[in-house]
């Protein structure tokens, strides 16, 4: 069946401007989650749905990022007025249910100039 | 809080040779581990996971780990190395009581498989 998809694939971007990063999970997977890797921080959390809910957002870096997750399904997250220690590759999983095996998403990588 | 230190950035190994991956982790409950491949310009494939079960855990394509608790570690091994094992690989940690698998990676290991 098919995997988590990601668009845009690439995105560059202007410092300043604000930019929409799409996640489609696997059908049927309940839980999301958002990573970001960069050169400078290695593999980190972001946020995790659970639903539409997200019981847990302590990974964003700041009040410029924002998550949404309607249907409980597709996930856009959001990035204002970037900046470019966001440039990075923006990964998502998802997994049947909270504890069970995450799959991962081809990536976004994101270069804000 | 928990964390994840993986030893070398880079390993080189010849084809044939043996893989061994060093992981260790610190947690202050008992944790899950995880090891996941990522090849170039594709996403995170789960290769194995410890999660309180038989400590010896073996994983697709021939790898696997042992969860060692007195040494900290989880280290990852493959007896014979194929080119195509060529990636770079991360370790994570969860904790095993939260309501879900929040991962902490790992600063990742290149491994490099010469001919």
């Amino acid at each position: 069946g098919a995997g988590v998809s990601q668009s845009p694939s690439n995105k560059v971007t202007e410092k300043g401007k604000d930019v929409e990063l799409r996640c489609d999970p696997i059908s049927g997977h309940t839980a999301l989650y958002w990573y970001r890797q960069s050169l400078g921080q290695g593999l980190e959390f972001l946020i995790y749905f659970q639903g539409n809910s997200a019981p847990d957002k302590s990974g964003l870096p700041s009040d410029r990022f924002s998550a949404e997750r309607t249907g409980g399904s597709v996930s856009t997250l959001t990035i204002q007025r970037t900046q470019q220690e966001d440039s990075a590759v923006y990964l998502c999983a998802s997994s049947l249910a909270p504890k069970e095996t995450q799959y991962f998403g081809p990536g976004t990588r994101l270069l804000v100039l | 809080a928990q964390s994840v230190t993986q030893l070398g950035s880079h390993v080189s190994v010849s084809e044939g040779a043996l893989v061994l991956l060093r992981c260790n982790y610190s947690s202050s409950v008992p944790p899950y581990l995880f090891w996941y491949v990522q090849y170039p310009n594709q996403g995170l494939q789960l290769l194995l996971k410890y999660t309180s079960a038989a400590t010896l855990v073996k994983g697709i394509n021939g790898f696997e780990a042992e969860f060692k608790k007195s040494e900290t570690s989880f280290h990852l091994t493959k007896p014979s190395a194929h080119m195509s094992d060529a990636a770079e690989y991360f370790c994570a940690v969860s904790e095993g009581n939260t309501g879900f698998q929040k991962l902490v990676f790992g600063t990742g290991t290149r491994l490099l498989v010469s001919p």
